[in-house]
């Protein structure tokens, strides 16, 4: 998976608690990005990053935050979970110049009950 | 707002077969299209990336054409085999610029059967 490790691979939670997935890159790609992949909803762009920093809100922002403190990392919190954010939770990173391919991580499956 | 679309939702077809996958897209004003393969339980895997300004690229058994004036999008799969099995996904890039802030399909699941 183009040296992509997310964590944790499944996780379920109970509604209003605060659950946060980790992104690590060992390719030093400067763009990463996390969907989330939903039956009927395909995949929808939550946040992104363009660097240490840098992130920005994609199309299903509201009810998460993000954090990049380092390249390889980028974690998305929800700062208190409802049932709608179950879903499986994909990072992605490119460094858009070289290559203009995104690379995918193998996933994070959530569950909030 | 940029909407893509995958028809049909399933296929399913004898080995050795060749087919076609249709994407296509509301707004032709895009910066790339991107092919991708999903297996259950998996991430996606990049296959193929058309400029807005190219026709197809190619890769392997895989052919993918693009035609931005009519928003539409072609995945040529020739010889198919059962290990082509799996969803295959197409995403545009919406923006001026490559920025990665991908608009998906909701895939085609493909099952080729031995």
């Amino acid at each position: 998976d183009a040296g992509i490790t997310q964590s944790p691979r499944h996780k379920v939670t109970e509604t209003g608690t605060p659950v946060t997935l980790r992104c690590h890159q060992t390719e030093n790609h400067r763009y990463m990005y996390w969907y989330r992949q939903d039956p009927g909803h395909g995949l929808r762009l939550i946040h992104y990053s363009y660097g240490v920093k840098d992130t920005d809100k994609g199309e299903v922002s509201d009810g998460y935050s993000v954090s990049r403190s380092k390249t390889e990392d980028f974690l998305l919190t929800l700062e208190s979970a409802t049932s709608s954010q179950t879903s499986v939770y994909f990072c992605a990173i490119s460094d858009l110049k070289t290559n203009e391919k995104l690379f995918f991580g193998s996933g994070t499956q959530l569950s909030v009950l | 707002k940029q909407e893509v679309t995958q028809i049909p939702a399933a296929l399913s077809v004898p080995e050795g077969e060749n087919l076609v996958l249709n994407c296509s897209f509301t707004d032709s004003a895009i910066y790339n299209l991107q092919w991708f393969r999903q297996d259950p339980g998996k991430g996606l895997t990049s296959l193929l990336l058309i400029q807005s300004s190219q026709r197809e690229q190619t890769s392997g058994r895989l052919n993918a054409s693009l035609d931005k004036s009519s928003g539409r999008s072609t995945l040529y799969i020739a010889a198919s085999q059962p290990g082509d099995s799996a969803t295959y996904l197409c995403a545009v890039d919406p923006s001026s610029s490559n920025t990665g802030k991908l608009i998906f399909g909701q895939g085609t699941t493909l099952q080729v059967k031995p």
